[in-house]
């Protein structure tokens, strides 16, 4: 099984609607989570930390079950300017130094047609 | 400020040359990473240091692949000899590492990254 696992897509999607991933991953001492946003041709960048309340940040709403060992995000009112490949990340703290250990799921690539 | 600084953008060599990728991490992080990513398997994290020092190297491939970091400003990743499944875009990113600086812990910041091309 991957350590992080999710559903490559491509989703596509109307302009306006509400569109939803799911990530697992597969080690129960996983710390931290975020997702990340990739644009064609660009760099990764941080869209949200996930909270173990879960968290809102605009139109955006990411959770996370521990349970059941997966984190969602919820993307409300669709944009144009949303498409992108959406990334899971999960982060293990190995010691108390710092020193981490990180993985990144594969992407789930989002289109928002017009 | 200054976002994480990759050189080159862009790199085409040869079969057997040596590359050799830089790297300037976000002044005063503590973290600095290397990943390459492919269509074929995402992004994969080669190595990080922590504090210079280097934490987990067991992603890099083989021993064809190598990194140093000599201060906390500088970075550089070496391909001896490349092949052309080395083909990738190679990205750096950089981490506060610790609380303290208004950041959440761990978040990354990546570099724009260099896109490598083995022929």
């Amino acid at each position: 099984r991957k350590e992080v696992e999710q559903d490559p897509g491509p989703f596509n999607v109307p302009e306006g609607a509400t569109v939803a991933f799911n990530c697992t991953y597969s080690n129960s001492a996983s710390q931290s989570f975020f997702w990340y946003r990739q644009d064609c041709r660009k760099e990764p960048k941080l869209l949200m930390s996930v909270y173990s309340s879960g968290n809102e940040d605009g139109r955006f709403t990411a959770q996370l079950n521990r349970a059941s060992q997966y984190i969602s995000l919820l993307i409300r009112d669709s944009k144009l300017s949303d498409s992108a490949t959406y990334l899971c990340v999960v982060n293990i703290r190995l010691s108390n130094f710092g020193n981490e250990k990180l993985t990144f799921g594969t992407g789930t690539r989002l289109t928002i047609i017009p | 400020d200054a976002g994480v600084i990759q050189s080159p953008r862009h790199e085409v060599t040869e079969m057997g040359q040596e590359v050799t990728l830089r790297c300037k991490p976000i002044s005063g992080h503590n973290s600095l990473f290397w990943y390459r990513q492919t269509m074929m398997r995402g992004l994969e994290l080669l190595i990080y240091f922590n504090n210079n020092v280097p934490i987990d190297d067991s992603g890099m491939p083989e021993d064809r692949f190598s990194a140093k970091m000599p201060n906390a400003s500088f970075s550089t990743l070496k391909i001896q000899p490349s092949e052309p499944r080395d083909s990738a875009v190679y990205f750096c990113a950089s981490s506060p590492a610790a609380t303290g600086y208004g950041i959440p812990p761990y978040e990354q910041y990546f570099g724009p990254g260099t896109r490598l091309t083995v022929t």
